[in-house]
């Protein structure tokens, strides 16, 4: 079973800083397996990120996806005051399950 | 455009059973999955299941596997999810979500959540 761990719990950041959120697996998994979502407070998760490193449609490119194996990470630069909010990383495998990590909350400093 | 309307709130009564629908339009209902994510108050996003809408192959969480029945309906693009044995840790936001399997079977479009509330 893919376990997905994030870190950190909370980032307090200010706009126009550098965000660094990581994801890491349990066990390696393929890239194409790894996504990351954003959610605010109400409403439901975006897709941000598939295949480790692509960006869905209308994601700005202040969004970057990196990683292979157990180690991935979401970069946002040039943070806006909308990026503050809840991030999820998500893996879907070989045994047709999806796995969400915990989250990582991304606060104004 | 794409979207998947949620059926309203629901109070139920521990130990009685929930239905939950999702209501695609704007594509071809039977070209992609449906997924089943819930989120408890104040917690992350807890995956319980997904059914392809072309073939009603279906995948449960193990969490829930005993408990939960997904379905659809093609002649109205609808999905349900049905829950049964409700706990009061049964209390969250239920979203469908679209599985897209040219973006690695991501979930690009989500309805905005149904709140089941378990209580006596």
């Amino acid at each position: 079973e893919i376990v997905l761990t994030q870190s950190p719990a909370t980032r307090s950041l200010s706009p126009g800083d550098t965000a660094t959120l990581s994801c890491r697996a349990n066990q390696s998994v393929s890239s194409t397996t790894l996504a990351w979502y954003q959610q605010k407070p109400g409403q439901a998760p975006r897709l941000l990120i598939y295949g480790a490193t692509s960006r869905a449609t209308g994601i700005p490119d202040r969004f970057t996806g990196r990683g292979s194996g157990t180690d991935f990470t979401l970069t946002i630069t040039r943070l806006q005051p909308e990026d503050f909010a809840v991030y999820y990383c998500q893996h879907y495998g070989r045994s047709l399950m999806y796995t969400f990590g915990q989250g990582t909350k991304l606060e104004i400093k | 455009q794409v979207q998947l309307i949620q059926s309203g709130p629901e109070v139920m009564k521990p130990g009685a059973s929930v239905k939950v629908s999702c209501k695609a339009s704007g594509y071809v209902f039977g070209t992609y999955g449906i997924n089943w994510v819930r989120q408890a108050p104040g917690q992350g996003l807890e995956w319980l299941g997904w059914i392809s809408a072309f073939n009603d192959k279906t995948k449960y969480a193990q969490i829930v596997q005993d408990r939960v029945t997904l379905t659809t309906d093609r002649s109205t693009n609808t999905a349900y999810m049905e829950l049964r044995s409700l706990r009061s840790d049964d209390t969250a936001v239920y979203f469908c979500s679209r599985r897209v399997p040219e973006n690695y079977y991501t979930l690009d479009v989500w309805g905005l959540g149904t709140t089941v509330t378990v209580s006596s």
